[in-house]
């Protein structure tokens, strides 16, 4: 079974809508992330979360709100999804490395948005 | 601020041929390195990372060698294979308040023909 876990995994959706996209996640790693990808700009952060109690912004977080329900669980929601807001999000877990530096992320298999 | 350069993409080769993937960082203080492969529908794994200067990623026959002097973490292969047909992405980690935030650059499609 993977570690890390998109649900769903592609979404078709209008404008205005509600979207909920969920992670879940088996590495006991306390670090979640959500990042969204667009072409020929990389990765970007959106929010990220070091416990449950600790949840901060990214470069790119108007437009989206996460909630962290449990140290395995990460959700990011659009609450009222526009057309660019389509993309490809990615899940991903860290843990804190020995020094407190980021170590080695893990990511999920993605769910590909698409905002009409 | 922090940031990542790959070079542009596609790079196209054929098999068995010698791989290049140019990736140039700013940062500040002394940041970790990654390289992430992103296969056709899959999430970014990590292919290899390195930590501080001087120090060599290697994994898969890929290797990277951490430059400080050049700001530098070039992604090579000796010898690809059409399975090594996907995107790279060089990414950094910095320290400063211990964020834990990895910062990506664009990404660079590589494509191994037979």
């Amino acid at each position: 079974d993977a570690d890390v876990t998109q649900t769903p995994r592609n979404r078709i959706t209008k404008t205005g809508k509600r979207i909920m996209l969920e992670c879940s996640q088996t590495k006991g790693h306390d670090r979640m992330y959500w990042y969204r990808q667009d072409p020929g700009l990389g990765l970007r952060l959106i929010y990220y979360s070091f416990d449950v109690k600790d949840i901060n912004k990214g470069e790119i977080s108007d437009g989206y709100s996460v909630s962290r329900q449990a140290q395995a669980k990460f959700s990011l929601s659009l609450e009222s999804a526009i057309p660019n807001q389509t993309a490809l999000y990615f899940c991903a877990t860290s843990d804190a490395g020995t020094s407190g530096r980021t170590d080695t992320q893990y990511f999920g298999p993605g769910t590909r948005l698409t905002v009409l | 601020g922090n940031s990542v350069t790959q070079m542009e993409g596609p790079v196209t080769l054929s098999e068995e041929a010698f791989l290049t993937i140019n990736c140039t960082y700013t940062a500040t203080g002394y940041p970790s390195l990654f390289w992430y492969v992103q296969y056709p529908g899959e999430g970014l794994q990590l292919l290899l990372k390195a930590t501080k200067a001087d120090d060599k990623g290697s994994n898969k026959g890929f290797e990277a060698t951490y430059r400080k002097e050049t700001t530098s973490f070039h992604l090579e292969k000796g010898s690809v294979q059409v399975s090594d047909s996907a995107v790279y992405f060089c990414a950094l980690s910095y320290r400063s308040s211990n964020t834990g935030k990895l910062i990506f650059g664009q990404g660079t499609t590589l494509q191994v023909k037979p």
